[in-house]
């Protein structure tokens, strides 16, 4: 079965860090471009980054709301995803969720896909 | 950033009636390489994670109901519920993924009248 559980998410200080992690199974990580989404309470979903696949050397991509506070990585040996969030602001406060870019192909060497496996997400709150 | 537009941002329809759910994109999300739309619509229900319907603007993802229907190109497209189900109320929102950056739509609700 295709899974995606994250974890990490609590309550910290505006500045403060915190490092969230997505475990996967059920199909092969390394092919796979991921992403992680965010959404504020009652509000709508906001793509926070990405980060491609083996092939292209697992090179990331982020929202300019997260560009150089926040971070995307991978331990392949543990089928892990990670956010690490740095210099944190209230405004991040949110569910985040990770997510698989599952739907589509390669095209003229564009690669992009829709996001058809979502895990249950974990709470970020960023408050004093 | 491509911004999306849905309308309306929210929607009450009878039971076994048609909703629909128009999206609008500020830039084509046309490919002209491969002819294909990179525009989807997720379904999200209360306390749940957003589910994939439609990618390609009109491919239905596994598993999900024939009432969903997906059409459009360039930058307009629509969703559209043929047959309101009960189980159907939730938010949906339409995303480009044309272009990284992937934008969503704002989202609209949809309630039983």
């Amino acid at each position: 079965e295709v899974q995606l559980v994250e974890s990490g998410g609590g309550l910290v200080q505006p500045g403060g860090s915190l490092r969230l992690s997505c475990a996967v199974s059920g199909f092969i990580f390394s092919d796979y471009y991921m992403d992680w989404v965010r959404q504020a309470h009652g509000k709508g979903l906001e793509w926070v980054g990405r980060s491609r696949n083996k092939a292209n050397s697992y090179s990331t991509a982020y929202a300019a709301s997260v560009e150089g506070r926040f971070t995307i990585s991978r331990d392949e040996s543990k089928t892990s995803l990670f956010l690490q969030m740095n210099s944190l602001k209230t405004e991040d406060t949110a569910v985040y969720y990770c997510v698989r870019e599952g739907k589509g192909y390669c095209s003229n060497g564009v690669c992009n896909y829709a996001m058809d496996v979502w895990g249950q997400g974990t709470t970020v709150t960023v408050s004093s | 950033d491509i911004v999306m537009t849905q309308s309306p941002d929210s929607l009450a329809v009878s039971l076994g009636e048609r909703a629909t759910i128009k999206c609008k994109s500020s830039q084509s999300v046309l490919y002209s390489s491969n002819s294909k739309n990179y525009l989807a619509w997720y379904q999200q229900k209360p306390g749940q994670p957003p589910k994939l319907l439609i990618y390609w603007a009109s491919t239905r993802e596994s598993g999900v109901p024939d009432r969903f229907s997906g059409s459009g190109s360039g930058t307009d497209f629509t969703l559209t519920i043929s047959s309101l189900q009960a189980e159907d109320v939730a938010v949906y929102y339409c995303q480009q993924y044309y272009t990284t950056l992937w934008t969503f739509g704002q989202g609209t609700k949809v309630e039983i009248k």
